[in-house]
């Protein structure tokens, strides 16, 4: 990807449990962003973190930053079907104005 | 939230044509927008910054003759794909960032033009 990377690339799982999709990136960040896309259409956005917050919650979801290991990770809790999507991180570079994604995840909830 | 919307949702065109795509922030004004293409199963891929009354930027290895951006006012950015091949086949996306308030922090995405060259 032009950013960074995400792990797992596919994650499946049943309903009910947690998800958790990790992101890296390359250079310093203003901020990170998760998104969600379902199969051939656009994009959610789920949630931003600054560079200086170093966890935030939104619902099922818990978003953790570490900036010296250029990582964040996306727990979804007591997953659902629903959730089944592929989820993007995407960086604000610092001094940039674009918006570079990761290669992301496909998330798979089995109902 | 904001809203961007894009036109058409969908385009299947033959080779050798030229296909507008249009991106326009609907209750807000962008003084900079973006555009993206998608492969299958793959991510997003930054082809271009536009940016209102000036030239776009294009990233590297988009050709910049081949994909002719315009965005003359603060709620439109055009997208033209010229004489397009079956490679260009894709999923495009744009997305414009606010000015001013939060939304400068965030990037708001159209739906996406699903472009399928025969």
């Amino acid at each position: 990807s032009q950013q960074g990377e995400e792990d797992p690339q596919a994650l499946s799982i049943q309903e009910g449990e947690n998800a958790t999709m990790n992101c890296s990136y390359k250079t310093s960040i203003n901020n990170l962003q998760w998104y969600r896309q379902n199969s051939g259409r656009g994009l959610v956005h789920l949630i931003l973190i600054r560079s200086n917050e170093r966890e935030k919650h939104s619902g099922r979801l818990r978003v953790t930053l570490d900036t010296s290991k250029k990582s964040s990770s996306l727990l979804i809790t007591a997953s659902r079907a629903a959730d089944t999507a592929s989820y993007f991180c995407a960086t604000d570079a610092s001094g940039g104005f674009k918006t570079i994604f990761g290669a992301g995840t496909r998330l798979f909830v089995k109902a | 939230g904001a809203v961007v919307s894009q036109h058409p949702s969908r385009v299947i065109c033959k080779s050798g044509t030229s296909v507008k795509i249009e991106c326009r922030s609907l209750d807000f004004q962008a003084t900079t927008m973006f555009w993206y293409r998608q492969f299958p199963k793959q991510s997003l891929m930054l082809m271009a910054t536009s940016n209102e009354g000036s030239k776009a930027t294009y990233e590297q290895g988009v050709e910049k003759d081949k994909f002719l951006i315009n965005h003359a006012s603060l709620t439109l950015s055009t997208l033209t794909v010229t004489s397009a091949h079956p490679e260009d086949s894709s999923f495009y996306i744009c997305s414009a960032r606010g000015w001013g308030s939060d939304r400068a922090d965030t990037q708001y995405f159209g739906p996406g033009t699903r472009l399928t060259v025969l």
